[in-house]
């Protein structure tokens, strides 16, 4: 899930276990999310992404489900691999005033145990 | 194509020091940022162009400058560095009215 300490939440998982990570969003009126990858000294990658009317979007061994109702938003990740080590965050987007804004998570440390 | 280009990787200033953080992208996006990231703290838009000459603030914006003279280029401005711009930056791009980001690798500031 998100953290709004300076630590983030890790997930440890054994290599070929399924990997889930969660995503608190904020705003109801967003209506894009993103997940992105980043590893270790470099920057963030594109996942998957899903819109607001869909509940669930599947890519190659990634799966996002969108939870509206709960505002909740979760990335999970099929017989995960030692290259799936990385930080995962969410993103999501919303029509401001101003235009679309979007707003980042503070993201979640996968490691995974060979 | 190598996509989005910033340099330098590392670099150490004093206070009241000035740099610019250069970024260039290749891809020909009309759109681009620049973040900087926090320990426990999501991205957070520093400034923003939807093409050349065109700027615009973002989320914290204060202590930074930015120009776009060209698609291809946006450089960010250090006027006068504080230790509270310490941070990773990163620049990202995208073609107008698409929703995903492509980064750069980052570059890391430390100001003593």
């Amino acid at each position: 899930g998100e953290s709004v300490g300076l630590h983030l939440p890790t997930l440890s998982v054994q290599e070929g276990d399924n990997s889930i990570i969660n995503c608190a969003y904020s705003n109801s009126a967003s209506d894009y999310f993103i997940w992105y990858k980043q590893e270790s000294g470099k920057g963030p990658q594109f996942i998957i992404d899903i819109r607001s009317n869909m509940d669930k979007r599947q890519g190659q061994r990634v799966t996002v489900l969108l939870n509206k109702t709960v505002k909740h938003l979760s990335l999970q990740i099929a017989a995960t691999q030692p290259g799936d080590s990385a930080v995962y965050f969410c993103a999501e987007k919303a029509y401001t005033g101003g235009g679309n804004k979007l707003t980042f998570g503070t993201g979640t440390q996968l490691k995974v145990e060979l | 194509n190598a996509g989005v280009t910033q340099t330098p990787k590392f670099q150490v200033l004093k206070t009241g020091q000035s740099m610019t953080l250069q970024c260039a992208q290749d891809m020909n996006h009309e759109y681009m940022s620049w973040y900087r990231q926090d320990p426990g703290m999501g991205l957070r838009l520093i400034h923003y162009s939807v093409g050349a000459g065109i700027t615009d603030q973002g989320e914290v914006p204060n202590g930074y400058n930015v120009s776009r003279s060209t698609t291809e280029d946006f450089p960010l401005r250090l006027l006068s560095a504080a230790p509270s711009q310490t941070s990773v930056y990163f620049c990202a791009s995208k073609p107008s009215g698409a929703n995903v980001l492509t980064f750069g690798a980052g570059s890391r500031l430390t100001v003593l």
